[in-house]
Order: C-alpha cells, then structure tokens, then sequence
C-alpha cells in the first residue's frame, strides 16, 4: 500500500522567508502527486500537481513543487512567504491505475510577522 | 452556485443517536469521498464510491454508512453515535480517477455529548 510522510508536523517561519515542506512517498511505478492547502475553518483546495513532464511544478500563491523520482520526494517551495500562507498544507499522492489518493498527515505551516 | 455543498456545517448531538452527514456536488463527478480529520491523523477515508451505487470501505468504515442512490449526493449515516466519532468530515469529488484532483467541501463539524 501507498504510503505519505510529511516530514514536520509543525515549520514555524517569519514573513519573507524562504520555506520547504517536505514530502516523501514509497516507491511506485507510476504515480501523480498532488499539495492541498486548508486554511483554518476550511475545506482543502489544491495548491499544484505533477502528473508528467517538467519535474518543477509551479501552482497558486507562488507556491513550487519538484519531483524526485529517485528520491521519492515532492517537496513543496516558496521563495518568500507572507502572513496569508499560515496554513495546513497536504501531500497526497495517487498511485498510477488507483483513484483513491493517500494523504500525508499534514504540515502547520505558521508565518510569524 | 456549482460546486460541492456539505450539512449540516456544525452538528451536536448524544452518544447512541443517528446522524446523517449530507454531500451534494453539481459536477456530475462520478467519485466520491468522505474523510474525517482529527489532530495527529490528518486525513482518513471513511467510505468512497465510483459510480451511483458503487461503495466501498475505507479505512475506517466502523460505525459509518453511506448510500449514493444518485451521482450528486453521498450522504453518510452515523447509526449510533459515540464520542470516539467527534470530528470534522469533509466530503470530496473528483471527476477524473487518476489525474484529477480532489474537490472538497468544507466540513462538517461533528460533536457526539
């Protein structure tokens, strides 16, 4: 079975920095990888996706993925966050021939002025 | 407006009563999901389906049950609520099996007295 580790629970960051949340899935032939972000009280909305091709991604807000086939990483960028980002952010991941996707258990991501 | 609607948004209610969660999506996604969150499990899948009167057990399916009679709604029954069912679930469609990604509504608040 598909299996997601989102590295930190918890990245606490001030404004305008750089960050990265870390993703890692165990290995599959095929698979399409996805981030949701949920900010509080909602429901979670896709940030980006890799299905094929380039390995960088780029989705909403500014946000970045890249594919690691090798290390079974998608970790997930922003060059330099604001206060409106403070979120949880989701890995999930759909093995190739599956339509069930398997999520990761979610990284707070807390933006400090 | 188009899009997938969850009610109630808050619910309480007593240990031992019968509770339906209501999912509608105006899509026509033949894929549907219902997930619970709880702090330091992220996302489980509760039941899904892939087609009016296609069901299937998720991860943790005890103590839920689920009809979908027509493609839009997927309700989901709590036959005898305990207090370990405390959570928010939030209900999903997705029209594409592999590439698509999940739509979500945004959650019901369940409180089991």
């Amino acid at each position: 079975a598909q299996s997601v580790t989102q590295l930190d629970s918890q990245v606490p960051v001030f404004e305008e920095a750089p960050v990265e949340l870390r993703c890692n899935y165990s290995s599959s032939v095929s698979v399409y990888l996805f981030w949701y972000v949920q900010y509080p009280n909602q429901g979670l909305q896709l940030l980006l996706k890799y299905l094929s091709g380039s390995t960088l991604v780029k989705g909403i807000n500014g946000f970045e993925a890249e594919f690691n086939k090798s290390q079974t990483s998608f970790h997930l960028r922003k060059p330099s966050v604001h206060i409106s980002d403070t979120a949880e952010y989701f890995c999930a991941v759909k093995p190739g021939g599956s339509y069930i996707p398997t999520f990761g258990r979610g990284t707070s991501l807390i933006v400090h002025p | 407006d188009a899009g997938i609607t969850q009610s109630p948004r808050y619910k309480i209610t007593e240990t031992g009563r019968q509770v339906t969660l209501m999912c509608h999506q105006t899509w026509s996604h033949s894929y549907m999901f219902w997930y619970r969150q709880d702090l330091g499990h992220g996302l489980r899948l509760i039941y899904y389906s892939a087609a009016a009167d296609i069901t299937d057990k998720g991860e943790v399916p005890d103590g839920y049950v689920v009809s979908r009679s027509k493609t839009e709604n997927f309700p989901l029954t709590l036959e005898s609520a305990t207090r370990s069912q405390t959570s928010v679930y939030f209900c999903a469609s997705t029209g594409q099996a592999n590439t698509g990604e999940l739509f979500f509504g945004e959650g019901s608040r369940l409180t089991v007295l």
